[in-house]
């Protein structure tokens, strides 16, 4: 399996209070991806990194930001967390950013926001 | 946008029976993808086809890319507990935003 820890697993939080998830690889993997996963909608990506302190948007990024410092270490994180961002949040690597190259996803992060 | 419908969204079928899952859209791709996530974990790579027409077999799953290169269809034989999850298929967007996902087709097989 691809080395991806993403931490942490299951967090609870109130409205208003900032998030930070974090997603770590051990595979030297240039691309780094976060995903929302809810049902009905599949994946749908949030940001995207393709180097150290290069990052872009994905299809639903409004609310979200995203640090890339070092190449291993991918941060999301939701400024003033609400509601709508209830969610399971995936981290992904990949070689290169082809859409035909696979990703590899860590275990999901399950963020609920009261 | 480009969109990427799975059908059908939920299958609950008996161990030993075969099973089709559809991936369609009204865009080109020039691959495509299928994944199965089970709970608690991300999805995992079953198989990538980029050729239009394409049949690619892994044991006892069958994918085959459509010849305009718009749609894809997993099929298993012979169906077993251990094939139930998440089934996603995800192309290549080339509008921008790299990968797209379908929303999946959530297979169960009774023992």
């Amino acid at each position: 399996d691809a080395g991806i820890t993403q931490s942490p697993r299951h967090k609870v939080t109130e409205t208003g209070t900032p998030v930070t998830l974090r997603c770590h690889q051990t595979e030297n993997h240039r691309y780094m991806y976060w995903y929302r996963q809810d049902p009905g909608h599949g994946l749908r990506l949030i940001h995207y990194s393709y180097g150290v302190k290069d990052t872009d948007k994905g299809e639903v990024s409004d609310g979200y930001s995203v640090s890339r410092s070092k190449t291993e270490d991918f941060l999301l994180t939701l400024e003033s967390a609400t509601s709508s961002q209830t969610s399971v949040y995936f981290c992904a690597i990949s070689e290169s950013g082809l859409g035909n190259q696979p990703q590899h996803f860590g275990d999901g992060t399950r963020l609920s926001i009261l | 946008t480009q969109l990427l419908e799975q059908s059908p969204q939920f299958l609950s079928i008996q161990e030993g029976e075969n099973l089709t899952v559809y991936c369609n859209s009204s865009s080109v791709f020039s691959s495509l993808q299928w994944y199965r996530q089970e709970p608690g974990e991300g999805p995992v790579l079953l198989v990538t086809v980029v050729t239009g027409g394409e049949v690619k077999k892994l044991k006892r799953l069958t994918f085959q890319f459509g010849d305009a290169r718009k749609d894809s269809s997993l099929h298993i034989t012979a169906a077993q507990p251990g094939d139930t999850g998440l089934y996603l298929c995800a192309a290549d967007n080339t509008g921008g935003f790299k990968t797209i996902f379908g929303a999946g087709t959530r297979l169960f097989v009774k023992a």
